[in-house]
């Protein structure tokens, strides 16, 4: 069965930073791009960045450009979102995604990031 | 990126069918045939229900179908049930090996 499992949530200031984990089981992870994908409270869907299976190529949106930096490790099944410089509009639902060709067949259940005072 | 446009709602009675758009530009929607569907319930994760314009993962219901002509993609689910009442959102492939999410839309089972 595959298995998503979102880490690292919380509250931070604006301007601090957060590390979000995502524990992958259940699939071959070094064989798909992996996704984040973030839901502001009571607002849709945005995707954020995806990387390639072995990492070599990133995309992100620009909104989060040089400030987010999405990375994995294969060899222990792990997505990462480094956030830094977080603004009270990056504030959301965060989930990673199984990036199976075109479309995020699996996702995880979320972690909340807050950026408060 | 802008977000693809959708209906902020629909609604439908039982048994009878409700179709969602979903209306994007020749950059993404009109580009590709890789525009997918989401359903997701509140406070849940979404679910993929529809991926490569028409095409139905394992396991969804064969209610659930979309097409594409154009900019325009569109879903219809057919026969609506009580559990089918949920947020959707369509996503597209863009240019330069990014994603865009529609606005989403509220469907209301009456």
């Amino acid at each position: 069965e595959v298995q998503l499992v979102e880490s690292g949530g919380g509250l931070v200031q604006p301007g601090g930073s957060l590390r979000l984990s995502c524990a992958a089981s259940g699939f071959t992870f070094s064989s798909d791009w992996m996704t984040w994908v973030r839901q502001a409270p009571g607002k849709g869907l945005e995707w954020v960045a995806n990387i390639k299976q072995d990492g070599s190529e990133i995309y992100s949106v620009d909104s989060v450009k040089g400030r987010f930096t999405i990375s994995r490790d294969n060899a222990r099944n792990s997505l990462y979102l480094q956030m830094n410089s977080l603004r009270v509009e990056d504030t959301a639902v965060y989930y990673c995604a199984r990036n199976a060709l075109t479309a995020f067949d699996y996702w995880g259940q979320g972690t909340l990031v807050t950026v408060s005072s | 990126q802008s977000a693809l446009t959708q209906p902020p709602s629909a609604s439908g009675s039982p048994g009878q069918s409700v179709t969602i758009s979903c209306t994007g530009t020749s950059s993404d929607v009109g580009g590709y045939s890789y525009v997918s569907w989401y359903q997701q319930h509140p406070g849940k994760a979404p679910k993929l229900m529809i991926y490569d314009v028409s095409k139905r993962p394992s396991g969804v219901p064969d209610r659930f179908s979309a097409s594409k002509s154009g900019n325009t993609a569109s879903l219809t689910v057919s026969g609506l049930q009580a559990e089918d009442e949920a947020d959707y959102y369509c996503a597209s492939y863009v240019d330069g090996n990014n994603y865009v999410f529609g606005t989403g839309t509220e469907v209301t089972v009456l």
